[in-house]
């Protein structure tokens, strides 16, 4: 088992629309959860941190962790076409280390 | 602006010929790390340094090193580049003790071996 899982996508919706992106990871000792946003030919950019359980807004993103099922997720509000992108789960492990998920592409159709 | 600074963009080197990336920092972390993404897949760390304290990941290959004169700068050297070494390299800071761990990344390296 992957120690962060993402539904693998490709993922459309259209423009205004609420995009849901999930990750499940496979260790309980995970403390610290990333949003990444990456589009083509660029590095990851930070988004969205969590380490509580329960929601989290900032904007038109909302982060929800669960610890019990190991599951965190990104809800994107009124999408827009800038919101295509590459979106990547991380969590931290025991040693620093920061683990990415396979990524989920997002495109937000006009 | 704080930030986290690569260079150069794009490096093109032949098969074999060593290269050497460079990553700066003005964020004042302590923590810097190297990571590789290769098309389509996450990004994957190579080591980090945790102040002065190197750090390897078991499976990164010996071909790759790295250097740490100082607070602020980190070098990535690839000794004898193979075309399976093309790819993006990243350079992430965090700062420790904050309990967050959360890292930044600079633009990247695009790396094109020939």
């Amino acid at each position: 088992q992957k120690e962060v899982e993402q539904n693998s996508g490709p993922l459309s919706v259209p423009e205004g629309a609420i995009a849901s992106l999930n990750c499940t990871y496979s260790d309980r000792v995970s403390q610290s959860f990333f949003w990444y946003r990456q589009y083509s030919g660029k590095s990851p950019e930070l988004i969205m941190s969590i380490y509580s359980n329960g929601d989290k807004e900032d904007g038109r993103f909302t982060a929800q962790l669960n610890k019990a099922s190991q599951y965190v997720s990104l809800l994107i509000r009124d999408s827009q076409p800038s919101d295509s992108a590459t979106y990547l789960c991380a969590r931290v492990g025991s040693a620093r280390q920061l683990t990415f998920g396979s990524g989920t592409q997002l495109t937000v159709l006009p | 602006d704080a930030m986290v600074i690569q260079n150069p963009r794009y490096q093109v080197t032949q098969f074999g010929k060593p290269v050497t990336l460079s990553c700066s920092q003005t964020l004042n972390h302590n923590v810097m790390y190297w990571y590789q993404q290769k098309s389509s897949q996450a990004p994957k760390l190579l080591f980090h340094y945790y102040d002065k304290d190197f750090n390897n990941e078991a499976d990164t290959p010996d071909n790759f090193q790295s250097r740490r004169p100082n607070t602020s700068f980190c070098f990535l050297d690839i000794r004898s580049p193979g075309l399976g070494d093309a790819a993006m390299y990243l350079c992430a800071t965090s700062r420790s003790g904050t309990g967050s761990n959360e890292q930044f990344f600079g633009p990247g390296t695009r790396l094109t071996v020939l």
